[in-house]
């Protein structure tokens, strides 16, 4: 079964520095893999996906990831943090049965 | 639109008590999701429909836990009886269709304490 790896629990960047979270994934065939955001008291919300095609993914809020399948790699990245960006990071993968593996998540601190 | 709504937002009872959480889809989704995260396991799938039927229920934990869906709006995931342990946060999602084409939206999930 396919498993997702968040190598960092907590990460704190100061507010307009660049900001990656790790996401490392096992899987034998090419995986279905997602970023979520959760805010506090909130659900989860989708920042970007990735299927196939283009290993540079766009999302939401000035976000994007890149595949990296030779790394088993889908790390999230954002040129410029802002203080509404502090929240807990999830990344998943999936396979074609739907079945999905999220990651322990990654809680972002953004300081002033 | 109105999204995922999840009730309640927050129960706390005593263990041994029956709890049921309930989870209204975006209308016009046809597939439910139920999840549940702990600091311990992070976020697991536990069950999830298609078309009101349930199609994986490998991730409920136990027989304790328990969950329907009686219609295309409504869903319920029970726990009788209630341990300690059920502590978590659970979370309803629903999409368009179990394909990976169409991302699940989540509601703002029950937090459930279990004293």
């Amino acid at each position: 079964a396919q498993s997702v790896t968040q190598p960092d629990i907590h990460i704190t960047v100061s507010e307009g520095a660049s900001l990656e979270l790790r996401c490392n994934y096992s899987y034998g065939a090419t995986p279905y893999l997602f970023w979520y955001v959760q805010s506090p008291g909130q659900g989860l919300q989708l920042l970007l996906k990735y299927f196939s095609g283009d290993t540079l993914v766009q999302g939401i809020k000035g976000f994007e990831a890149e595949f990296k399948r030779s790394q088993s790699s889908f790390n999230l990245r954002k040129p410029s943090v802002h203080w509404s960006d502090a929240a807990e990071y999830f990344c998943a993968v999936g396979d074609w049965n739907n079945d999905m593996r999220f990651g322990a998540g990654t809680r972002l601190t953004v300081k002033p | 639109d109105a999204g995922v709504i999840q009730s309640p937002r927050h129960e706390v009872t005593e263990m041994g008590q029956e709890v049921t959480l309930r989870c209204k889809p975006i209308s016009g989704h046809n597939s439910l999701f139920w999840y549940r995260q702990t600091m311990m396991r992070g976020l697991e799938l536990l069950i999830y429909f298609n078309n009101n039927v349930p199609i994986d229920d490998s991730g409920m934990p136990e027989d304790r836990f328990s969950a329907k869906m009686p219609n295309a709006s409504f869903s319920t995931l029970k726990i009788q009886p209630s341990e300690p342990r059920d502590s978590a946060v659970y979370f309803c999602a629903s999409s368009l269709s179990t394909g990976f084409n169409q991302p699940q939206h989540f509601g703002d999930g029950t937090r459930l304490s279990i004293l």
